[in-house]
């Protein structure tokens, strides 16, 4: 059973960068795509971008555009988010999920992004 | 900003059934995209609940269903229970946007 396992909780001064790494047991596959999710607090989901990691393309919500960058690594069946210039608002819950056609159907357990000075 | 809409809160009595929501428009739900919903309990990742048309992971009890009409769709559950008591999420793509788009929330509490 595919599992994603992410990084652990970062605390980050307002204007730097945070990078997340989401490592999918079981390996990489062609047939989905892995898609990032924040919550900031006492929020709803907030749709960020997703990749296929076979093909290694890229697709952001308006939102993020120029701000967040995603990759992934097939070698390690990682994926990455990595978002820039942080500021408070920033502050949230971030989760990958696996998305096939049943939609995101397996979850990381989050990974808790402070921004403060 | 979320692009469906959802009640903030709806809430029953153990046994009853409670329906939730979820308002899009013609570049999401109604241009038939699948809508998929995911629950939420307190301090945990969203969990699928049921995806596509009326289908269910392995796992989720039928008392969860879904229907869709136009550009809306609906979760029903029925025979509530007290472990139903969580905030619930609808779920699509947008071609206006070329991407996916979540729905406001909704919190079910169960009386």
């Amino acid at each position: 059973q595919v599992q994603l396992v992410q990084s652990g909780a970062e605390v980050k001064e307002p204007g730097s960068s945070v990078k997340v790494s989401c490592k999918v047991s079981g390996g990489i596959s062609s047939s989905y795509t892995i898609t990032w999710v924040r919550q900031g607090p006492g929020q709803g989901l907030e749709w960020m971008g997703r990749i296929i990691p076979i093909i290694g393309t890229p697709n952001y919500a308006q939102t993020f555009q120029g701000r967040v960058t995603i990759s992934a690594d097939t070698s390690t069946s990682t994926a990455y988010m990595e978002l820039s210039s942080l500021r408070s608002e920033d502050t949230a819950v971030y989760y990958c999920a696996r998305v096939t056609g049943k939609g995101m159907d397996v979850w990381g357990q989050g990974t808790t992004v402070t921004v403060s000075s | 900003q979320s692009v469906l809409t959802q009640p903030p809160s709806v809430s029953g009595a153990p046994g009853q059934r409670v329906t939730i929501s979820c308002t899009g428009s013609s570049s999401n739900i109604g241009a038939g995209y699948d809508v998929h919903w995911y629950q939420q309990l307190p301090g945990t990742a969203p969990k699928l609940l049921v995806y596509g048309n009326i289908n269910r992971p392995s796992g989720v009890p039928d008392r969860f269903s879904d229907s869709k009409s136009d550009t809306s769709a609906s979760l029903a559950i029925t025979g509530l229970q007290a472990e139903d008591e969580a905030d619930y999420y609808c779920q699509s793509y947008d071609s206006s946007l070329s991407g996916y788009v979540f729905g406001t929330g909704t919190k079910v509490t169960v009386l």
